[in-house]
């Protein structure tokens, strides 16, 4: 099946600084992306669509200033959360559809400090 | 729009147990349901997909899924299960006009003892 590869796996970072998670469909092209998280115990919740070549569509709660989406080219969608707390730690993971089915990367598991 | 529920959070079941996972799903139409399978550490797979023909879908890893119009479920089924089957399942539907996001139910955590 097709592949979409998510990097870094996991990363530690201070409060307050930047984080740049990298989702990319290896063996495809990707128009849409989508970005989930997923808490503790918790179900994957999706948080943003991710367009190539124009805005991401949030959903409702997800602040967009917070979770920044740039899809530039047909294989690579980026999510950067800014400013990152405590309470942003979580498994973030993207997906990509190759019809008929949807294909997720292997997840980033953030931990802020 | 459509959405799906997961009654069962926790299962815990000895190795060669027979195993239902429950899914229910909300009418919206065209119906297409997935189970997606989380192993510790790893990515979620998809296990089986539902779009339409025989309501008894099988799929990877000897689950099978049916398809059951007059209950809105699509349970997932196992009729042994072995210690490698302990993982989280998700089961899914499309969501929104084109169907490309996936609405997950809650999830069930699967564990399977050895």
């Amino acid at each position: 099946g097709a592949v979409v590869s998510q990097h870094p796996s996991r990363v530690i970072c201070k409060s307050g600084t930047s984080v740049k998670i990298e989702c990319r469909s290896l063996d495809f092209q990707a128009t849409t992306m989508f970005w989930y998280r997923q808490f503790p115990k918790q179900s994957l919740m999706l948080m943003a669509t991710s367009n190539e070549g124009s805005k991401a569509t949030y959903e409702q709660g997800v602040e967009k200033d917070k979770f920044l989406i740039n899809h530039a080219s047909l294989t690579l969608s980026t999510l950067t959360v800014t400013s990152a707390h405590p309470e942003d730690s979580s498994f973030y993971i993207c997906s990509a559809r190759d019809r008929p089915e949807a294909f997720f990367g292997q997840g980033t598991r953030l931990t802020v400090v | 729009a459509q959405s799906v529920s997961q009654h069962n959070h926790h299962v815990i079941l000895s190795e060669a147990a027979s195993l239902e996972l429950g899914c229910n799903y909300s009418y919206g139409g065209t119906v297409n349901l997935f189970w997606y399978v989380q192993y510790p550490g790893q990515h979620l797979q998809l296990l089986l997909k539902y779009f339409s023909g025989d309501p008894l879908v099988k799929g990877i890893k000897g689950f099978e899924a049916e398809f059951i119009k007059s209950k809105f479920s699509f349970n997932l089924r196992k009729p042994s299960v072995q210690w490698s089957d302990t993982a989280e399942y998700f089961c899914a539907v499309p969501r929104g006009n084109a169907g490309n996001m996936l609405t997950f139910g809650g999830g069930t955590r699967l564990m399977v003892k050895p």
